[in-house]
């Protein structure tokens, strides 16, 4: 069975910290891996990691993969109240198509 | 730029009751799918389609049918509601190769009582 797991489940920092989020999976047939950050509503798109070791970086946030040891992390430095949000991973592959992490729930404090 | 719109944005059924959860998008993409959230979970796979006239079923496909007659249009249908789908649903599309990153609505939050 397809699997993606999140890590941890929640998490609360002030605002500052840096902040890593963990997703590991096993999935069959892997094609890539996708961070996706949902606020209130509908989940947007962060990061698309198809390649091990290439970091991709966007403004505060950067994230890798690692496609031996079967992770990725997502880093989010200088935290701000505005990154509070529930961090969803989603690895393309298996016998799904995609499957979804449950999500890290981050909340940043004033 | 409208993008992904589904309507209602929140709906309360009774059990045995039907329903479908419409679901448009505007840029031509073609494919798309729908999901299932429950609280404090991940995002499920429910159906999914490639292209007008063509739909697969996801993870959690029992007790939903969804039809594919147009590029922009991708309706959900629930035929006999139970509270087990009470859920909120998020349809979503993308650019082919499928599985891409996806553009989401904003969801419908549906309760069956």
């Amino acid at each position: 069975e397809d699997k993606v797991v999140q890590s941890p489940l929640s998490l609360v920092v002030h605002e500052g910290d840096t902040v890593t989020l963990n997703c590991s999976y096993e999935v069959t047939n892997f094609r890539s891996l996708l961070w996706y950050k949902q606020e209130k509503k509908a989940p947007t798109f962060l990061f698309m990691l198809t390649s091990s070791g290439i970091e991709k970086k966007s403004g505060r946030l950067s994230s890798i993969l690692d496609k031996k040891e079967l992770f990725s992390i997502l880093n989010i430095t200088a935290t701000q109240t505005g990154d509070s949000a529930v961090y969803l991973c989603a690895v393309v592959g298996g016998a799904d198509g995609l499957t979804f992490g449950k999500g890290t729930h981050l909340i940043i404090q004033p | 730029n409208a993008g992904v719109t589904q309507t209602p944005k929140f709906r309360i059924l009774k059990i045995g009751q039907s329903m479908t959860l419409q679901c448009t998008q505007d840029m031509n993409h073609n494919y798309m799918y729908w999901y299932r959230q429950d609280p404090g979970m991940g995002l499920k796979l429910i159906y999914y389609s490639v292209g007008a006239g063509i739909t697969d079923k996801g993870e959690v496909p029992n007790g939903y049918n969804v039809s594919r007659s147009t590029t922009e249009d991708f309706p959900l249908r629930l035929e006999l509601a139970a509270p087990s789908q009470t859920s909120v649903y998020f349809c979503a599309s993308s650019y082919e190769p499928g599985w891409q990153p996806q553009h989401f609505g904003d969801g419908t939050r549906l309760s069956i009582l």
